[in-house]
């Protein structure tokens, strides 16, 4: 069982905006602790999308961007493209589990 | 180019033990922390367990705590993780990935995962 919760899907028609939402706690989002976001397509391996809240990686558009308000964060979407069907998992620190957690994934499907 | 490759997953028998490998490239290996993830066909991702750079820090997820083992040789520039006990539910593809070196647990290098497969 995660500590951080995210809703098992999204999903929108090309060109809207989606947001993807990771709820935590104290021990982690809420302790301060930062939130890193990770794309998984079908088949492949995760890739890091947003790190720090709100940071992207190189080659990331900016149509992706990463917020954090106390005990949860999130990952919106604009101008949604078929390329973006994919899985999401946020990812964080517990301090009460001392461990890296991943949130429980959101599959973000595009109409 | 920046490199992870896993090596060694396959089938083996509730109990048996196995020894995953990952060969790093393109970056300076002793610089990052590496970790282990996994992911059980068809679930989400699970973190399993971290080495420092110097491989003298290691923590693990209570599921595989006190069965695996995470060990690195930085001259070989690869990281093992040894198996042992493994029940049905270590089922899964393992990655490897490289910690990003300024910001803790965001892992910004994935190798392409090796499966493992614990049945009878």
């Amino acid at each position: 069982q995660s500590v951080l919760t995210q809703p098992p899907s999204v999903s929108g028609a090309p060109g809207q905006r989606v947001t993807i939402s990771c709820t935590g706690s104290r021990s982690n989002i809420g302790a301060g602790y930062d939130v890193h976001w990770y794309q998984q397509l079908p088949g492949t391996a995760p890739k890091l999308l947003i790190f720090g809240n709100s940071n992207r990686p190189s080659g990331v558009p900016d149509r992706l961007s990463g917020s954090k308000s106390g005990t949860s964060a999130s990952l919106a979407i604009t101008g949604l493209q078929a390329e973006d069907e994919a899985d999401y998992y946020c990812q964080s620190y517990d301090s009460n589990l001392s461990i890296y957690v991943f949130g429980t994934g959101t599959k973000v499907t595009v109409l | 180019e920046v490199q992870l490759v896993e090596s060694g997953g396959g089938l083996v028998q509730p109990g048996g033990s196995l020894r995953l490998s990952c060969a790093a490239s393109g970056f300076i290996f002793s610089h990052y922390q590496m970790n282990w993830v996994r992911q059980a066909p068809g679930k989400g991702l699970e973190w399993l367990s971290y080495v420092s750079g110097s491989g003298t820090t290691m923590n693990y997820a209570d599921s595989v705590k006190g069965r695996f083992t995470l060990s690195r040789d930085n001259t070989k520039n690869s990281l093992f993780l040894q198996m042992n006990s493994l029940r049905v539910e270590d089922t899964g593809v393992y990655y490897c990935a490289r910690e990003h070196v300024v910001v803790p647990a965001a892992l910004d290098i994935w190798g392409q995962g090796t499966m493992v497969t614990v049945s009878s």
